[in-house]
């Protein structure tokens, strides 16, 4: 149980183009996911916080404009990389937090490698 | 501010025992965790420890709590080579927003 999964696994766009990641959690109803981002040999940073129906919570220092976050259904949020450019090559993954027991425990997807050239 | 370390790097022999150490800041976590990463996925939750237990064991991990000192650390009993990865160890942040602050990750390399 408690699986989560992301899609695509990796993509590779040309700078200026936007890539749309999606996060589903398979097999509960998260009220709450959130996204990450991984630098090479780094911890997971926060970008946001997206709660069902609602807007998206955002770190500090990150663009609401350039990463759109939307969180449609109880099982589905996006984020969305606008007019892509190099330093936005990252390792994203995503999280969800089921919204019974527990509710404080993250269950994690694969993550998705973005290269921008 | 919220600052969670860990040391960067661990080596062991195959059967030893592995012990991975982390200090945390924020004396509100309710939770603690351990996730473990290996190359090029995502994290699976390996193990968590309410805030007001000292331990946990399950199976060959066990988690030591020490709330005085803000220390948490995870112990692999017969440590295998399939257990080389990155371990996080993540506090919730407090408040409502059940937030996870993630400490800087360990490498553990397991030497067959």
């Amino acid at each position: 149980g408690a699986v989560v999964s992301q899609h695509p696994s990796r993509v590779i766009c040309k700078s200026g183009t936007s890539v749309k990641i999606e996060c589903r959690s398979l097999d509960f109803q998260a009220t709450t996911m959130f996204w990450y981002r991984q630098f090479p040999k780094k911890s997971l940073m926060l970008m946001a916080t997206s709660n069902e129906g609602s807007k998206a919570t955002y770190e500090q220092g990150v663009e609401k404009d350039k990463f759109l976050i939307n969180h449609a259904s109880l099982t589905l949020s996006t984020l969305t990389v606008t007019s892509a450019h190099p330093e936005d090559s990252s390792f994203y993954i995503c999280s969800a937090s089921p919204t019974s027991v527990l509710r404080e425990t993250q269950y994690f997807g694969p993550g998705t490698r973005l290269l921008v050239l | 501010g919220e600052d969670v370390e860990q040391s960067l790097f661990l080596s062991v022999r195959e059967g030893d025992s592995s012990v991975i150490n982390c200090t945390y800041t924020d004396s509100s976590s309710t939770y603690l965790y351990w996730y473990k990463q290996e190359p090029g996925a995502g994290l699976q939750l390996l193990t968590y420890i309410f805030s007001n237990m000292d331990m946990k064991q399950d199976q060959r991990l066990t988690v030591l709590l020490n709330k005085k000192d803000k220390h948490l650390s995870l112990r692999i009993a017969d440590t295998q080579t399939g257990d080389s990865a990155i371990y996080f160890c993540a506090e919730t942040s407090g408040g409502a927003t059940n937030k996870l602050i993630f400490g800087t990750g360990t490498l553990l390399a397991v030497q067959p």
